[in-house]
C-alpha cells in the first residue's frame, strides 16, 4: 500500500516568510510523528499525535512552530517568521500505535530559509 | 533523562569485513530499541528493533541484542556488503511521562569493494 507521503519534498523561502509542510500518514495509522534533521545531525522529536488525544508539542523548539491534524489522518507542521536556522529536513512518521511499533518515514521537505 | 550515544562516523570498512556500531542508551522506564537506516537518495526506515531485555532484532543479516545490563544495543554484521553503505541510525521509544523517541546522532557507513 501507499506509504507516507509528504509535500512540498523541497520549499526556499525568505526570512521571515510562514511556511506549512504537510504530511500523509499510512491509512490506519494512528500516530504520527514530526521529527527535524538538521546537516550532519540525527533526528529532533518535534510533536507527537496520538489518535484524540491532545499532542505532545514538548520538542517544538519555539512558539513559531505548530502543528495539527486533522480528522485523525493529514497533518500540517507551520513555521511562522522563518528563520535561517530552521533550515533543515522535514521528517513526518506515522505508525499502529506507540513505543513498540515501528515508524514509518516519509521522503521529507527540505526546508531552506534564505 | 532519556538519551541516546552511538559511535561517531565515518566507518570505513572493506567487503566481507565484521562491522559493529556501538549504541548506548539512557532512559526512565521500560524503553523499546530500534536501529534504523538511511540509504543513500531514500528515506528512513527501520532495520531491527528490541521491545524488552535480552531480546535479539535480525534483520538482512544485521543483528543487535538488547542489553539491559549494559544499557547497550550495538549493531553487528558478520560480512558486510557495498550495499550496506548507510548512515545508521540508534533510537528508543519510552512511554513514561509522556512519549518519546530520541535518536542517536548517526554512524555513516562506507563499504568499499
Amino acid at each position: 500500500g501507499a506509504g507516507v507521503s509528504q509535500s512540498p519534498s523541497n520549499k526556499v523561502t525568505e526570512k521571515g516568510k510562514d511556511v506549512e509542510l504537510r504530511c500523509d500518514p499510512i491509512s490506519g495509522h494512528t500516530a504520527l510523528y514530526w521529527y527535524r534533521q538538521s546537516l550532519g545531525q540525527g533526528l529532533e522529536f518535534l510533536i507527537y499525535f496520538q489518535g484524540n488525544s491532545a499532542p505532545d508539542k514538548s520538542g517544538l523548539p519555539s512558539d513559531r512552530f505548530s502543528a495539527e491534524r486533522t480528522g485523525g489522518s493529514v497533518s500540517t507542521l507551520t513555521i511562522q517568521r522563518t528563520q535561517q536556522e530552521d533550515s533543515a529536513v522535514y521528517l513526518c512518521a506515522s505508525s499502529l500505535a506507540v513505543v513498540t511499533d515501528t515508524q514509518y518515514f516519509g521522503p521529507g521537505t527540505r526546508l531552506t530559509v534564505l | 533523562g532519556n538519551s541516546v550515544t552511538q559511535m561517531e562516523g565515518p566507518v570505513t570498512l572493506s567487503e566481507e569485513a565484521f562491522l559493529t556500531i556501538n549504541c548506548t542508551y539512557t532512559a526512565t522506564g521500560y524503553p523499546s530499541l530500534f536501529w534504523y537506516v538511511q540509504y543513500p537518495g531514500e528515506g528512513l526506515q527501520l532495520l531491527l528493533k528490541a521491545t524488552k531485555a535480552d531480546d535479539k532484532g535480525s534483520n538482512k543479516g544485521f543483528e543487535a541484542t538488547y542489553r539491559k545490563e549494559t544499557t547497550s544495543f550495538h549493531l553487528e554484521k558478520g560480512s558486510v556488503q557495498v550495499s550496506d553503505s548507510a548512515v545508521y541510525f540508534c533510537a528508543l521509544s519510552v512511554n513514561t511521562g509522556g512519549f518519546k523517541t530520541i535518536f542517536g546522532a548517526g554512524t555513516r557507513l562506507f563499504v568499499k569493494a
